[in-house]
């Protein structure tokens, strides 16, 4: 079935660790994104990518990094420079950028810094 | 810059009774509008959208909205509640050509029995 698949579910950092979040995709989207949840915050746009070898930082970006080497895949790394990084992190992709296109979630990522 | 206000944090609706969910937004223009489900733990499901036309938006579950231009409104309604709609309830607005949603901060819809 196509979708969107975040590994792990769980996981816990010690702090000063850095720790990748894995998301890949097989919708052939072109766009992918990550975002951060917070309880009742609602969701807030970490990092954007609208085509591979590409990305943007949306408007939480510090403490974070990304990579897009392959289409299907959009890495998140949680760097101990993140001074809050306890959360729920989601990454969604669409078939392009522009307002109007479907946004797929995946199923997300728990993260526990111990 | 575009905002998305859901007043109600929480809400209980008995199984069977109408629900209808309620999301302002702020934006100069005409916005796109989203509503999204999220059970306990999961990814966001699209329920509907709203670009143009219709204001009376039919969407998945049973789920529809309407968008009423003159209140800055999109509310979610549904006629009669089943307790698999348990979960929290995301309005989101989007604008401009770069597909950045805004999102609002959830309502969480309870269903008893």
């Amino acid at each position: 079935d196509g979708g969107i698949t975040q590994s792990p579910k769980y996981l816990f950092r010690k702090e000063g660790q850095n720790v990748t979040l894995s998301c890949e995709q097989n919708l052939n989207h072109d766009a992918m994104y990550w975002y951060r949840q917070d309880p009742g915050q609602g969701l807030r746009l970490i990092y954007y990518s609208q085509i591979v070898n590409d990305f943007q930082k949306g408007d939480i970006a510090e403490g974070y990094s990304v990579s897009r080497e392959k289409k299907e895949s959009f890495p998140l790394t949680v760097t101990s420079a993140q001074k809050n990084p306890t959360a729920f992190y989601l990454c969604a992709s669409s078939t392009g950028t522009l307002t109007g296109n479907t946004i797929y979630f995946g199923e997300g990522s728990w993260l526990t810094v111990v | 810059a575009q905002s998305v206000t859901q007043p109600d944090i929480h809400i209980t609706v008995s199984e069977g009774a109408s629900l209808e969910l309620r999301c302002n937004y702020s934006y100069g223009a005409t916005p796109y509008l989203f509503w999204y489900v999220q059970s306990p733990g999961q990814g966001l499901q699209l329920l509907l959208k709203y670009f143009s036309g219709d204001t009376l938006v039919q969407g998945i579950k049973g789920f529809e909205a309407e968008f009423k231009r003159s209140q800055s409104s999109f509310n979610l309604r549904k006629p009669s509640v089943h307790w698999s709609d348990a979960a929290e309830y995301f309005c989101a607005v989007g604008a401009g050509g770069f597909q950045k949603l805004v999102f609002g901060t959830g309502t969480r819809l309870l269903v008893s029995p």
